[in-house]
């Protein structure tokens, strides 16, 4: 079946300007997570949605970061202003529900390059 | 989330077992231990996960020491796929549902 997409793979942009990055989670997936990967690190949580629930965004590391999920399904991660700092690859995930007996199913990523 | 410990890279020939050790001496009692893998230019993977007993699916075993204080992932036949990086995980049980990803170990099959 279809797993989690993401689109662009790929993303140059110029200091200062905004972003925005889509994942289309696996069909029937309650949960969507964000993260991201800078060169050689480990990945670094973002923000997750569950339901109609408030989303926990206790991992933004600015207010310039922000995330949306429309109906449930596809989500939408924005970059306002971009800095160099931001270039990184943003990683989607999705699982069937919340709680730990759940595996995450995750995107090939978004790599972000800020010039 | 507690934190793990894992040896930065490992090597293995192709076709051996391989054991990936993982350290988690501040683990809690309702922790989960999950193994995720990332092979080069894609997404993690997830690849098994416990609690107390030793587990099997048909990627990978995973043994874990009776006193939860650490576990080792077995690879029974190494593959040229099997060159990944991998996660040793835990996840509270009752806790954030997100993953915290450390560095891993980056392993090399020799073919």
């Amino acid at each position: 079946g279809a797993g989690v997409s993401q689109s662009p793979s790929n993303k140059v942009t110029e200091k200062g300007k905004d972003v925005e990055l889509r994942c289309d989670p696996i069909s029937g997936h309650t949960a969507l997570y964000w993260y991201r990967q800078s060169l050689g690190q480990g990945l670094e949580f973002l923000i997750y949605f569950q339901g109609n629930s408030a989303p926990d965004k206790s991992g933004l590391p600015s207010d310039r970061f922000s995330a949306e999920r429309t109906g449930g399904s596809v989500s939408t991660l924005t970059i306002q202003r971009t800095q160099q700092e931001d270039s990184a690859v943003y990683l989607c995930a999705s699982s069937l529900g919340q709680g730990t007996n759940y595996e995450q199913y995750f995107g090939p990523g978004t790599r972000l390059t800020v010039t | 989330d507690a934190k793990t410990t894992q040896p930065n890279s490992m090597e293995s020939n192709e076709e051996e077992p391989v054991h990936l050790p993982c350290n988690h001496s501040t683990i809690s009692g309702t922790d989960y231990i999950h193994w995720y893998r990332q092979l080069p230019s894609q997404g993690p993977e997830y690849v098994i996960h416990g609690l107390t007993s030793n587990v099997n699916n048909r990627m990978a075993s995973l043994a874990i020491a009776e006193d939860r204080k650490s576990s080792t992932l077995i690879l029974h036949r190494a593959t040229l796929r099997d060159a990944a990086v991998y996660y040793c995980i835990l996840r509270d049980g009752t806790g954030a549902n997100n993953l915290f990803f450390g560095t891993g170990t980056r392993l090399t099959v020799i073919p």
